[in-house]
């Protein structure tokens, strides 16, 4: 089965860039979903398809994927940003979709 | 407002079974196709269960395949999911989510979930 890798957390200081990859095999060649999920909530679509942004979620976040890594980035991080994020494909080969491991996001 | 709510979670004895099921509103149900999400806790997520808006097609994941049955009634506007043999390793919250505003496969809507405990 298909498995997307992602480091367990990443800690960034507020105003700075916060970088959060989902490794995956060939994961260029896929759609790349990431969504954010606070304490007690239920998950936010943040990037769609490796790169667009839903309405509402500001441009600070941002995506891209080639080869076998996918990046989420957050630009100018707010406190409001300490979340869990997670990555997500679908994989065709099993028709099964696929979440990341999952990143916690701690600001300093 | 475009609304998912999900219901019929409780405490089950393994091997129990248990039924959710997840009430939409705001849109027009019929239409798009729908999933269940799980998240054990402190854990991450786990995609469990796709239909089509037709109820045509539907996937499982593998750790479910089998004992879960997921199913649609689009005139009531309503998700299910039919849980069996329940083990120990079911205990989650489960979500119900969905694609509404984007042409892709990328859950733009999700419920607020059902916790589902699996104990003696």
């Amino acid at each position: 089965s298909y498995v997307l890798t992602q480091p367990p957390s990443v800690s960034v200081a507020p105003g700075q860039t916060a970088r959060i990859t989902c490794g995956g095999n060939n994961i260029g060649s896929k759609s790349v979903h990431w969504y954010q999920q606070k304490p007690g909530q239920a998950p936010v679509l943040v990037v769609y398809d490796d790169s667009d942004r839903p309405s509402g979620i500001p441009e600070r976040f941002s995506g891209s994927n080639s080869g076998n890594t996918a990046t989420l980035t957050i630009s100018r991080v707010e406190a409001g940003d300490e979340a869990d994020y997670y990555c997500q494909v679908w994989d065709s080969s099993s028709d099964h979709q696929v979440f990341g491991t999952g990143t916690k996001v701690t600001v300093l | 407002e475009v609304q998912l709510v999900e219901s019929g979670g409780g405490l089950v004895q393994p091997g129990g079974s248990l039924r959710l099921s997840c009430a939409a509103s705001g849109f027009t149900f019929s239409s798009y196709e729908m999933n269940w999400v799980r998240q054990a806790p402190g854990k991450g997520l786990e995609w469990v269960s796709y239909i089509s808006s037709s109820g045509s097609t539907i996937y499982y994941a593998d750790s479910v395949k089998g004992r879960f049955t997921i199913s649609r009634d689009n005139a009531k506007n309503s998700l299910y999911l039919q849980m069996n043999s329940l083990r120990a390793e079911d205990t989650a919250v489960y979500y119900c989510a969905s694609t509404i505003g984007l042409p892709n496969d990328a859950f733009d809507i999700w419920g607020q979930g059902t916790m589902v405990t699996v104990s003696s």
